[in-house]
């Protein structure tokens, strides 16, 4: 059954505490994607990667990090740069024409002890 | 500055009746449009795309129209049923572009 899996689908993160979320595909999707959605508000692009060991910064980027090593595979760290970090975070994927949709996964809430 | 621009943050509808929702864009560059709906607590899932040489596509009950010189496009469900009741996004092209959402509310 293909799809995108993130965990944990709830996280909670201590001050100074760096976390991270992870985001597997088995779409064979060569784009991964990294949105943000605070409540009442839309999606915002924290980060993007359309080919594995590269990625760009999105519109947010400031206090997150990413890596792309695997097709697969494109976990973000929310560090302890990152002031405000609760949030729900969503990863999705996509094929590689850039007119395709996007996949999304059932999201991850974190949350500030 | 946002791209994609859904001004109406809610929706109420009567069960049956059609609901429309709204977005607008800037960029005339973009080549594709998608609508998303999403559930509280779930990711997105993709609901019905239109291309920028089209002004018009149907699937269902949800129509996409696609206005090029007013850089408008707009949803509309029709009937609406209880299950319509969630979230729904514009996103432009390169899926980089999101609109702030639409919370659709179908009153049975």
């Amino acid at each position: 059954d293909g799809g995108i899996t993130q965990s944990p689908k709830y996280l909670f993160r201590k001050e100074g505490q760096n976390v991270t979320l992870s985001c597997e595909q088995n779409l064979n999707h060569d784009a991964m994607y990294w949105y943000r959605q605070d409540p009442g508000q839309g999606l915002r692009l924290i980060y993007y990667s359309q080919i594995v060991n590269d990625f760009q910064k999105g519109d947010i980027a400031e206090g997150y990090s990413v890596s792309r090593e695997k097709k697969e595979s494109f976990p973000l760290t929310v560090t302890s740069a990152q002031k405000n970090p609760t949030a729900f975070y969503l990863c999705a994927s996509s094929g590689s024409s850039g007119l395709e949709k996007l996949f999304f996964g059932s999201g991850t809430q974190l949350s500030v002890l | 500055d946002q791209q994609v621009k859904q001004n109406s943050p809610s929706l109420s509808v009567q069960e049956g009746r059609i609901s429309i929702l709204n977005c607008d864009y800037t960029n005339s560059m973009f080549d594709y449009f998608l609508w998303y709906k999403k559930y509280p607590a779930e990711g997105p899932t993709f609901l019905i795309s239109i291309s920028s040489i089209k002004d018009k596509n149907e699937d269902g009950r949800f129509t996409v129209f696609l206005n090029k010189s007013a850089k408008h496009l707009s949803l509309h469900i029709v009937p609406s049923q209880p299950g319509d009741s969630a979230v729904y996004f514009c996103a432009a092209s390169g899926e980089l572009s999101f609109g702030a959402g639409t919370t659709v509310t179908v009153r049975a």
